[in-house]
């Protein structure tokens, strides 16, 4: 079956390092998006990325999609505190459905 | 406007029973999703209505689970004999269904089966 994979499953970062966290998969994608869930939260969009090799910034984070469109990576400059929670990639095959990848999730420590 | 709402958002109930959960997704949204994410996990599929087109079961994990959506709108993740190992978050989500719309998820269910 289609399967999007993520790595790293967890991350512990000091505040103001950064953070990137990788998804992959063995067949291109149509699109990818990006979600956060905050502890004990649902997850929200972050971002969508359609083109090869896309490069989208939102102010401390910059999204990539690969030339392939099979892989992509979310970078956090300078991490805060309140960049914690756990980051999916979820890509879409074809049609509308959705493969979440496994989460990476993030600790900030202070 | 209103999200995506879910009820109940706390379940507890005993192995044996049979519960039902509820989604309200986001009026004019015809895609909706149903989810579990066991504790510290990813989000595993379980379901997927797209208008009036037969769902996609393909991610429900065994014939004890079922999903309707009536009229379009409110769905019901029906699990029948629950088991420990059902317990988890249930998760739902809705979409405009255009080409590569995001996913508007509620707060979930938390299901808890003793």
């Amino acid at each position: 079956g289609q399967q999007v994979m993520q790595i790293p499953q967890y991350q512990h970062v000091q505040e103001g390092e950064d953070f990137t966290t990788y998804c992959n998969s063995s067949t291109t994608l149509s699109n990818i998006q990006w979600y956060k869930q905050r502890p004990g939260g649902h997850p929200v969009f972050l971002i969508q990325l359609v083109k090869s090799g896309e490069v989208k910034k939102q102010k401390r984070l910059t999204f990539q999609f690969g030339e392939a469109k099979k892989n992509s990576s979310l970078h956090i400059t300078a991490t805060q505190t309140t960049d914690v929670g756990t980051y999916f990639c979820a890509g879409v095959f074809t049609g509308n459905q959705f493969y979440f990848g496994t989460g990476t999730s993030l600790t900030v420590i202070p | 406007g209103a999200g995506v709402s879910q009820s109940p958002s706390n379940k507890v109930t005993e192995k044996g029973k049979d519960v039902e959960l509820r989604c309200d997704p986001i009026s004019g949204h015809t895609a909706l999703y149903w989810y579990r994410q066991s504790l510290g996990q990813g989000l595993e599929f379980l379901i997927y209505f797209q208008g009036n087109s037969a769902p996609d079961k393909s991610g429900l994990p065994s014939d004890r689970f079922s999903a309707e959506r009536t009229g379009g709108s409110v769905s019901t993740l029906t699990i029948q004999r629950t088991q420990q190992e059902d317990s988890a978050v249930y998760l739902c989500a809705s979409s405009l269904a255009l080409v590569w719309s995001p996913l508007h998820f509620g707060n979930g269910t938390r299901l808890t089966v003793t």
